[in-house]
């Protein structure tokens, strides 16, 4: 069966923190999507990866494909970067399986 | 802006109606995606055409249906609508498979 997992699904931090969300799925998949998703409801695209590491700005992503295992950081956090962040696994022919979210809150 | 176009934004109907939800990919993507984000089962993949043709099959009710017509714009019909059927429904494109997809802004439906 194909699932995806991800935890926490709740985390707050104080604007400053290091931030990190793990990702796990329990068979082989051949891409990982990383997207955040706004109070408002809008998806962002924020990594697709299959392999290695991914940075762009405050944001890095990284996969071990051996450990079935993606981590989300963020570093030096700032309010605006609340919002749901969702993992998701390309199984195959391209079906996306989702996490269930981790919903981060940053406070001033 | 991703440049995908989701239209309407809100829908509000009645049980056992039939909607029609319109999505516009972004230039030069030939692969869309539709997806179910309600709050009970979070966000679900429901179809995926390619360039017309139909490529992969989620949680698709069979109440629902999807086409993509040859100006790669696709449409997710859904009829003898329930109560459970409200939810956000998102459309996605890309340029192919295996490769990053961008969101449209989603259509909240309301079935009352």
């Amino acid at each position: 069966k194909n699932e995806v997992e991800q935890s926490p699904q709740n985390l707050t931090a104080q604007e400053g923190e290091f931030i990190t969300i793990n990702c796990s799925y329990s068979v082989g998949i051949s891409a990982l999507h990383w997207l955040q998703q706004h109070p408002g409801g809008g998806i962002v695209s924020l990594f697709m990866l299959s392999s290695g590491k991914k940075k762009h700005g405050r944001l890095i992503a990284t996969i071990n494909i051996q450990e079935k295992h993606s981590s989300l950081h963020i570093t030096a956090s700032h309010p605006r970067d609340s919002a749901v962040y969702i993992c998701a696994g390309v199984f195959d022919t391209d079906k996306l399986i989702f996490g269930t979210g981790t919903r981060l809150q940053v406070f001033p | 802006d991703s440049g995908v176009t989701q239209t309407p934004k809100h829908l509000i109907t009645a049980t056992g109606q039939r909607v029609t939800l319109r999505c516009s990919p972004r230039s030069g993507d030939l692969s869309v995606y539709w997806y179910q984000q309600s709050l009970d089962q979070g966000l679900q993949f429901l179809i995926q055409y390619y360039n017309g043709e139909e490529r992969a099959k989620g949680n698709i009710l069979e109440r629902f249906s999807a086409q993509q017509f040859p100006d790669l714009h696709s449409e997710l019909n859904l009829s003898s609508l329930e109560l459970g059927d409200s939810a956000l429904y998102f459309c996605a494109s890309s340029v192919g498979w295996y490769t990053e997809a961008f969101f449209g802004q989603g259509t909240r439906l309301t079935v009352v």
